[in-house]
């Protein structure tokens, strides 16, 4: 799987939009990113997913370059609640023996109010 | 409600004692896995299962065992031979091996007395 980068932590103020970056410049053509968060103690959320097109469901969207080396998760109202650590991850989504994500430190976003 | 339930929250060891962590399903997922974290890391696989009866060793599955005899339920035992056990294991199902759509429990706090 394709190691991900991300910042350790960031601020954003409430009611603003959270931009949440990833590089994953060592992707390849058939591996998706995929984007947890985890709030303090609890176990990981599923966010959102994609391959090479932008994304958006009723919780984020999601932004992945043309060359498809980095991407961008973006809360588009960041509110209190959404203070939590922010997962990116690069997986291929499909074929058989699948074992699982791997989860590294993320980004720890902190909402500010 | 459909969900993924760990149990208990907090649980307590003492030293050269083996214990078992709880983990139950009521998705119908065919996968389920174990993941320990420690205090500010991402997390790590311990065991996977794809289907009853059948289960695979993660990244860190020495002192650990598990069993899987029924589709909704994924028991973790942490034994004396895991010398570090104190940390923060979540357990999680998906529809199979192939879909990266995690669910996951409220985990399970284990500490050393």
């Amino acid at each position: 799987d394709a190691k991900t980068t991300q910042p350790t932590s960031m601020d954003c103020a409430e009611g603003r939009a959270a931009n949440l970056p990833c590089n994953h410049s060592t992707i390849s053509g058939n591996e998706y990113v995929y984007w947890y968060r985890q709030i303090h103690s609890q176990g990981p959320q599923y966010i959102i997913h994609g391959l090479k097109n932008n994304e958006t469901n009723e919780m984020a969207s999601l932004i992945i370059t043309e060359d498809r080396k980095s991407s961008t998760l973006i809360l588009p109202h960041a509110t209190l609640r959404d203070t939590a650590v922010y997962y990116c991850i690069v997986r291929v989504a499909s074929g058989g023996g699948a074992d699982g994500l791997t989860f590294g430190k993320g980004t720890h976003l902190i909402i500010q109010p | 409600d459909g969900g993924i339930t760990q149990s208990p929250k907090y649980l307590f060891r003492k030293e050269g004692q083996n214990v078992t962590l709880s983990c139950e399903q009521n998705l119908n997922h065919d996968a389920m896995y174990w993941y320990r974290q420690d205090p500010g890391q991402g997390l790590r696989l311990i065991y996977y299962s794809q289907i009853v009866n059948d289960f695979q060793k993660g990244d860190i599955a020495e002192g650990y065992s598990v069993s899987r005899e029924k589709k909704e339920s994924f028991p973790l035992t942490v034994t004396s031979a895991q010398k570090n056990p104190t940390a923060f294991y979540l357990c999680a199902s998906a529809w199979d091996g192939r879909n990266e759509k995690l669910f996951f429990g409220s985990g399970t706090q284990l500490s050393v007395l």
